[in-house]
């Protein structure tokens, strides 16, 4: 199994551009979920889902969507790029019941 | 103030010795995890526990939950430990929600 991958590894926008971060999990989970990680500060949630077809809102989910198709995808969509959305950004998926959650390599994106 | 807070934000030590982490929380959880991210970026889990304690190898976690305090410790301390090590609760309200702290910086040095 390859886990949870996320693409890209890296990339520069400029603001004002939009920009799609893909998530696929091949363990079946049903949840997923998008978090954030700036310097110094604890990881954030974005957005979760519990199944396919239902997303809900997390902590600090203003200037980003998602969509959840299938079992296996959860892309995170940036519509207009803003500086402050320069962060670390983390996939995760975990079974149901109270798992452990399995973390995917991370997108390091920055906003000039 | 983070509903997680942990302490120290950074440790330094020498390989051998005995590390604690320390991770205090605000809010009624139904479990809390142990997660390293090593330097590269990755991040693991480590331990899930919402009473006692668990042992992997050379890590421990234990929980409090009437004090709201867990603590990670690691024995015989090596280079290779060198990682962030980040304490997540599990809201009891919302068991999607997870709240993070910002995470102990651990340096072992040989």
């Amino acid at each position: 199994n390859a886990g949870v991958t996320q693409t890209p590894k890296f990339r520069i926008l400029k603001i004002g551009q939009s920009m799609t971060l893909q998530c696929t999990q091949d363990m079946n989970h049903n949840y997923m979920y998008w978090y954030r990680q700036d310097p110094g500060m604890g990881l954030k949630l974005i957005y979760y889902s519990v199944g396919a077809g239902i997303t809900d809102k997390g902590e600090v989910p203003n200037g980003y969507n998602v969509s959840r198709s299938t079992t296996e995808d959860f892309p995170l969509r940036l519509e207009l790029a803003a500086p402050s959305q320069t962060s670390v950004y983390f996939c995760a998926s975990r079974p149901t019941g109270d798992g452990e959650q399995f973390f995917g390599p991370g997108t390091r994106l920055t906003v000039l | 103030k983070n509903e997680v807070e942990q302490s120290p934000q950074n440790l330094t030590a020498q390989e051998g010795e005995f590390i604690t982490i320390n991770c205090s929380y605000s809010v009624g959880i139904s479990a809390l995890h142990w997660l390293q991210q090593h330097p590269g970026g990755g991040i693991v889990s480590l331990f899930m526990l919402s009473s006692g304690k668990k042992k992997h190898g050379r890590l421990i976690a234990t929980i409090n939950i009437q004090e709201k305090h867990s603590s990670l410790h690691i024995t015989a301390s090596h280079p290779r430990d060198s990682a962030v090590y980040i304490c997540a609760v599990r809201w009891g309200g919302n068991n999607n929600d997870m709240r993070f702290g910002a995470g102990t910086r651990l340096t072992v040095k040989p």
